[in-house]
């Protein structure tokens, strides 16, 4: 079966500091991987998706970015965060092959917290 | 674009009474729909979905029934418990290629003993 870990589980962080949050999916190949970002009180917002190692795509122009180094494993990074970066940060995954038509199944996510 | 609109929250129930939690849909083509929920401190996790219209998304004795006359899809539950308590999510899939899931603002559900 597949699984889809997320780490670390609660991060708090300076203003201005670097981020870097993983997400690796277990049990599939080539999967479709997402990071959305859900602010306190609102909706889940799409921020980057990828269909193959390497290939990003930026859904909002934002001061964070993302990348897949291998065919499982997707980060999300900044390189100087801003108060507004605050969140919950969900990774998910789909069946390869099926951008918009399929599940996407979630991780357990990380709580952002930028002092 | 596509888009969907879910009731606000939050929802107050007793245990055991019948829950209804409204979702429309605005889309071109023929989407799939979806409802998620979250529980307190954890990602979202998959509750039903529905592929075509008149299609009825069921699980843990919840469902929703995917209607395009009145491009809606209602998720209910005739018996609700303490453990119901959550944020749901209501959701379809985009119109254009390399789009992903477009989600409501989520519902947050309350039930008390």
């Amino acid at each position: 079966s597949q699984t889809i870990h997320q780490w670390p589980a609660t991060l708090v962080q300076p203003v201005g500091s670097p981020l870097s949050l993983e997400c690796t999916v277990e049990g599939t190949s080539n999967p479709n991987l997402y990071w959305y970002r859900q602010a306190a009180g609102r909706g889940l917002q799409l921020l980057f998706y990828s269909v193959g190692i390497g290939q990003i795509s930026s859904e909002v122009p934002q001061n964070l970015s993302a990348s897949r180094p291998q065919d499982r494993q997707f980060i999300l990074s900044s390189k100087k965060l801003l108060l507004s970066d605050s969140g919950f940060y969900l990774c998910a995954w789909s069946v390869p092959g099926l951008i918009n038509t399929d599940t996407q199944y979630f991780g357990p996510g990380t709580r952002l917290t930028v002092l | 674009g596509n888009s969907v609109t879910q009731m606000e929250g939050p929802v107050t129930l007793s245990e055991e009474a019948f829950l209804t939690i409204n979702c429309t849909y605005t889309a071109t083509g023929y989407p799939s729909l979806f409802w998620y929920v979250q529980y307190p401190g954890e990602g979202l996790q998959l509750l039903l979905k529905a592929t075509k219209a008149d299609d009825k998304g069921s699980n843990k004795g919840f469902e929703a029934t995917y209607r395009k006359e009145t491009t809606s899809f209602h998720l209910e539950k005739g018996s609700v418990q303490v453990s119901d308590s959550a944020v749901y999510f209501c959701a379809l899939t985009g119109n254009q290629a390399g789009t992903a899931l477009i989600f409501g603002k989520g519902t947050t559900l309350s039930v008390s003993s």
